[in-house]
């Protein structure tokens, strides 16, 4: 079955560092991965969409890279403040005009730590 | 505000009510989900509406009953809960090739 890993459930990092989170699949094919951030109690807040042909995306202090051969994606959060500290969440989706149908990964809680 | 608003936000339930979760979108999508986040477990897809149309139910017990009358709107009618449904209920829309937008979801208790 289809199955998400994102590295670790919990990231711990000093304030004006890069933060690296991992998200890893097995037995898919997405054509675009998605990562959210989500704060507690409320719901997913998009970040960036990466699609399978693309290997690098930015947006300001973000940027996410996919790998479909390895399978993975990286998301990186550069001179990271407290104001970051959320859980970020991937998404694999596989459909054009279905961007909503998404499979979530379990989320890594980063804490920014002044 | 992602545009997308869900009513309530917060709901206790008994196992025998039954219960309406709303949720609203004007940002012109076509698709129209239901997700469920259970408490250390990862966002799971129930319910997607294209069009108005259902076009997938995850397996999800006849308990939740979705409905869309309008591509601006849906609902999750529930009733006869357990306790095991308690979670926190996102809805999302989406257009064309653009992300997801998630409401900020109801939290519901059932006891």
């Amino acid at each position: 079955s289809q199955k998400i890993e994102q590295n670790s459930e919990a990231l711990n990092i000093q304030e004006g560092k890069t933060a690296t989170l991992t998200c890893n699949y097995t037995n898919y094919s997405p054509a675009y991965l998605q990562w959210y951030r989500q704060d507690p109690g409320r719901g997913p807040v998009f970040l960036l969409l990466i699609r399978e042909n693309e290997k690098e995306k930015r947006k300001e202090r973000l940027k996410v890279t996919f790998d479909t051969t390895l399978k993975q994606s990286l998301f990186h959060i550069t001179a990271s403040q407290p104001a970051d500290s959320a859980t970020y969440l991937c998404a694999l989706g596989g459909g054009s005009g279905n961007t909503g149908k998404l499979i979530f990964g379990q989320g890594t809680t980063l804490q920014v730590k002044p | 505000e992602t545009g997308v608003t869900q009513t309530p936000r917060h709901l206790v339930m008994g196992m025998t009510n039954k219960k309406s979760l709303k949720c609203e979108q004007h940002l012109g999508h076509n698709a129209m989900y239901w997700y469920k986040q259970s408490a250390k477990k990862p966002l799971e897809l129930m319910f997607v509406y294209n069009f108005k149309e259902q076009t997938e139910n995850n397996s999800v017990p006849s308990r939740f009953s979705p409905e869309c009358p309008n591509s601006s709107h849906l609902f999750l009618h529930l009733h006869t809960l357990q306790p095991e449904d308690s979670a926190l209920y996102l809805c999302a829309s989406a257009g064309g090739d653009t992300e997801a937008f998630f409401g900020q979801g109801t939290r519901l208790t059932v006891v």
